[in-house]
């Protein structure tokens, strides 16, 4: 079963707009990672964010991270139609520093950004 | 620095055939993992090799398997292919394989099973 639900499922917006995007799960976890995946293609990593941290910024991208109610929120700012993909949060929840590594993916958000 | 690579990048079979995936990962990094990717389910975790060592290991059938060679490189093997595993392959390199580092994922192995 999957860890990781990204909410919403799907997302359109115009460029310049902001996207948020959310994750749930399920287990305590050690870190979060975002990925984005064009089309079919390999998955990009965006960024992670280990479980001591709230927050954590790259570019125009910026990660929350909230343990008590076991969810993460992606905010892409000033989006571009570059930015249209599939975005998955993925959790590694295999114990601390766990040499195990095994991630845990939700089913993922497509976001569409019409020019 | 190169990132993981994959070959081949398509590949189609026939039920009952068996195919040979490999992987190569960003330079310096021991632990390789791969997954397989669905319409219907989604990304999934096959297994992670470290050290030639396979660590840990999906929810898969046995006709799943895969090695890792001393130069960290990976290969992964389906027998008796059947129509169900047309998919989307995906490995994933990181430095130590452990909660503390991420993973990078290649650009995929495409495999259509008629």
């Amino acid at each position: 079963s999957q860890q990781g639900e990204e909410d919403p499922q799907a997302l359109s917006i115009q460029e310049g707009e902001n996207a948020t995007m959310n994750c749930s799960y399920k287990t305590s976890i050690n870190n979060l990672q975002w990925y984005r995946q064009n089309s079919g293609r390999g998955l990009v990593h965006l960024i992670l964010i280990r479980s001591n941290e709230r927050e954590k910024h790259s570019g125009r991208l910026r990660v929350t991270l909230d343990t008590s109610k076991k969810s993460s929120s992606l905010l892409i700012t000033a989006s571009r139609a570059a930015d249209t993909a599939s975005y998955f949060c993925a959790t590694d929840a295999s114990g601390s520093g766990g040499s195990n590594y095994k991630l845990t993916f939700g089913k993922g958000t497509l976001l569409t950004v019409n020019p | 620095k190169a990132g993981v690579t994959q070959t081949p990048r398509y590949l189609i079979k026939t039920r009952g055939q068996q195919v040979t995936l490999s992987c190569s990962p960003i330079s310096g990094h021991r632990s390789v993992s791969w997954y397989q990717q669905t319409p219907g389910q989604g990304l999934q975790f096959l297994f992670e090799y470290f050290s030639e060592t396979q660590r840990n290991k999906g929810n898969f059938p046995g006709r799943f398997s895969g090695r890792q060679f001393s130069n960290s490189r990976s290969e992964m093997n389906v027998s008796t292919l059947e129509l169900g595993d047309s998919a989307l392959y995906l490995c994933a390199s990181s430095f130590w394989g452990n909660s503390y580092n991420e993973q990078f994922f290649g650009p995929g192995t495409r495999l259509t099973v008629l």
